[in-house]
């Protein structure tokens, strides 16, 4: 089955514990994204990858590290967490599909609901 | 950052009922794609468009891409209580830079 997988699913942490949220897609996708989701702002692109090895900042990179070694994985890591970082976390994997554009098949996983106190 | 303007905020509507919500922006986008978002889950990608005044359906979905680059509508027709969920819309302006609407919250009362 087609899947993007995120673990934890939920996570409490305290202010400044480095914590690593991963990101797995079977789907053999080029494409891999990190978004956050807050109450009334929608998602908001926190970096994304275009390959291996080839990551860029999206809308909100602050306080945020990526890295893409493998195709299938893209973990999130932050380094030195704090409470403005409580948020519910989206990886998203897509294909490039020829004369369109990447997220012609956009696929999500189920959420990391991520508490810092 | 950038932003998209997306409306209504909410809507409540009575089943049967049709539906339109739409997103504008100060930018050009490439592409503009339509989610819908269930409680507890990611959202999932209903409609992708590409090309300026493009009008692609998905069932009772229409969605369109505006003459000018800057906006876009979402039509659901005839809705049913599973519409319910929160709709967003998500602009590209090349690459996969990404930026969403704040959403749609959509109330079906069956």
């Amino acid at each position: 089955e087609a899947q993007v997988t995120q673990n934890p699913r939920y996570l409490i942490t305290v202010t400044g514990k480095k914590l690593t949220v991963t990101c797995s897609q079977n789907m053999n996708h080029e494409y891999m994204s990190w978004y956050r989701q807050d109450p009334g702002l929608g998602l908001r692109q926190i970096y994304y990858s275009m390959n291996v090895e080839v990551t860029d900042k999206g809308d909100v990179p602050e306080g945020y590290k990526v890295s893409r070694k493998e195709k299938r994985n893209f973990p999130l890591i932050l380094e030195s967490p704090s409470p403005n970082q409580t948020s519910l976390y989206f990886c998203a994997s897509s294909s490039h599909i020829r004369d369109r554009g990447p997220n012609t098949e956009a696929f999500f996983g189920q959420g990391t609901r991520l508490t810092v106190v | 950052g950038q932003q998209l303007n997306q409306s209504p905020q909410s809507m409540f509507i009575q089943e049967g009922e049709d539906v339109s919500m739409n997103c504008t922006s100060s930018s050009i986008f490439n592409t503009w794609l339509w989610y819908k978002q269930d409680p507890g889950e990611g959202p999932v990608l209903l409609i992708a468009l590409y090309k300026a005044g493009e009008l692609t359906s998905n069932g009772r979905l229409t969605a369109q891409f505006g003459i000018t680059r800057k906006d876009s509508f979402l039509n659901i027709s005839a809705s049913i209580p599973s519409d319910v969920g929160i709709y967003f819309c998500a602009g590209q302006k090349g690459g996969f830079k990404t930026i969403f609407g704040a959403g749609t919250r959509l109330f079906v009362k069956a």
